[in-house]
């Protein structure tokens, strides 16, 4: 099976800074990624796929890039309501196992 | 618009069965698959497996086989979670979630409290 290791496991950020998630897979992925983020309470939201395509309606302050095992989600400028928790998932085959998640605090 | 509905929530004792269900609408049921996705309490998502809503087969992952069972009712656009013999340790949040190369639509969520 695929391992995702995510970091860091948590952020303490301020609004309008730039923040970098990564994951690293166990073996190459071939980009099939996604990210998502989720806010407490709440069902997760896809942000990115296929590594690099922002999910309808995303803002383009969130990108999403990499390649073979090595992966990252950055998000420019952050707001307020960009703070919760974020995960990757790959699909490179069964099981699509995701990361252990990264959560975004305010400062 | 597409919507995944899924039923309320679940207070169970050990040992007992649940059935949890997702509906969709707003789109053609059989042309996605349809995952499933733990999230105990304080925890991360983990997936369970997914059901093929055009020929009906489900693959698990190795955390969830035996107790588990996933189903359709594909005349009705709805997913079927079946846990047996509940433990302690099924105590969660179960997700259903739309998709194969990344989940693009996500039920609100069943929160299951398993307690004697």
């Amino acid at each position: 099976d695929i391992q995702m290791t995510q970091s860091p496991a948590s952020l303490s950020v301020s609004v309008g800074e730039t923040v970098t998630i990564t994951c690293r897979a166990s073996e190459n992925i071939y980009s099939n990624l996604a990210w998502y983020q989720q806010k407490q309470g709440k069902s997760p939201q896809l942000l990115v796929y296929a590594a690099t395509n922002l999910a309808d309606g995303v803002p383009s302050r969130f990108s999403g890039s990499g390649s073979g095992t090595q992966y990252s989600l950055k998000i420019n400028s952050l707001q307020s309501e960009d703070f919760g928790s974020y995960y990757c998932q790959h699909f490179w085959g069964t099981p699509w196992t995701f990361g252990g998640g990264t959560k975004l605090e305010i400062k | 618009q597409i919507q995944l509905v899924q039923s309320g929530p679940e207070l169970k004792k050990p040992g007992e069965t649940v059935k949890i269900s997702c509906k969709a609408s707003g789109y053609t049921f059989t042309n996605y698959g349809m995952n499933w996705v733990k999230q105990a309490p304080g925890k991360g998502l983990k997936w369970m497996g997914w059901i093929n809503t055009y020929t009906g087969e489900p693959t698990y992952a190795d955390d969830f086989k035996g107790r588990f069972a996933f189903s359709l009712e594909t005349s009705a656009s709805t997913a079927y979670l079946q846990i047996n013999n509940l433990k302690n340790e099924d105590m969660a949040t179960y997700f259903c979630a739309r998709g194969g190369n990344y989940f693009d639509y996500w039920g609100q969520g069943t929160t299951l409290t398993v307690s004697s």
